[in-house]
């Protein structure tokens, strides 16, 4: 089964539309982070955000914002004011415990792939 | 801190011969990642290093991938031989252990494009 599901396989938008990245994830673990990368044209998987299980709140950081609601197990990200430099592969990621081990292991979703015209 | 790098970025190989892919972490990280990317299935972890010990290598297709990590600071990914399914991007990612904390962000590498013909 899919621990991260990215629905949007991809979107579509005009520049300064606003567009909402959906992500859904499944676990059994009480504690938990998930994760935001970003992959350009260029390849590389860039870090956007890391959430825990017990912090509940939302964040915005300029354009980007994200919506964490446990009750749905969703980790929705947002851009505002889209622009064509946002174009790009998106992908929600699920960190849990792997065997006893301290670290967490990464499930990533399919990826969503994002292009705004201009 | 130059980041991940991998080497090469690109690879052109026939299909039979062996492919090595190489990876230098960040500097002090204690976990080293090798993922694979494919249209089909996305990413996936192949295997995992922790203190250069292998942790989980169930990722890895087959026999016909090993993956070494001889210090902290150099890994390598093996194919022999390589086949054409194996044509994918293969990533690196390191991070650091943060005294038992699960949400460390892995930093990636540029990935190395695998083609076999």
């Amino acid at each position: 089964a899919q621990k991260v599901t990215q629905a949007q396989t991809e979107i579509s938008v005009v520049e300064k539309e606003d567009v909402t990245l959906d992500c859904v994830y499944e676990t059994r673990d009480t504690t938990y982070y998930l994760f935001w990368y970003k992959q350009p044209p260029s390849g590389e998987l860039v870090f956007l955000i890391r959430r825990n299980s017990f912090d509940e709140q939302n964040e915005i950081s300029g354009r980007y914002s994200w919506n964490f609601q446990k009750s749905t197990s969703s980790f929705n990200f947002t851009i505002t004011a889209s622009q064509v430099v946002d174009s790009a592969v998106y992908f929600c990621a699920l960190s849990e415990r792997d065997r006893g081990s301290t670290l967490g292991r990464l499930y990533f979703g399919r990826g969503t792939q994002l292009t705004v015209w201009p | 801190d130059a980041g991940v790098i991998q080497s090469p970025r690109h690879e052109v190989t026939e299909m039979g011969q062996e492919v090595t892919l190489r990876c230098k972490p960040i500097s002090g990280h204690d976990y080293l990642f090798w993922y694979r990317q494919t249209m089909m299935r996305g990413l996936e972890l192949l295997i995992y290093f922790n203190n250069n010990v292998p942790i989980d290598d169930s990722g890895m297709p087959e026999d016909r991938f090993s993956a070494k990590m001889p210090n902290a600071s150099f890994s390598t990914l093996k194919i022999q031989p390589s086949e054409p399914r194996d044509s994918a991007v293969y990533f690196c990612a390191s991070s650091l252990d943060q005294g038992g904390m699960i949400g460390t962000e892995a930093f990636f590498g540029q990935g190395t494009r695998l083609t076999v013909v």
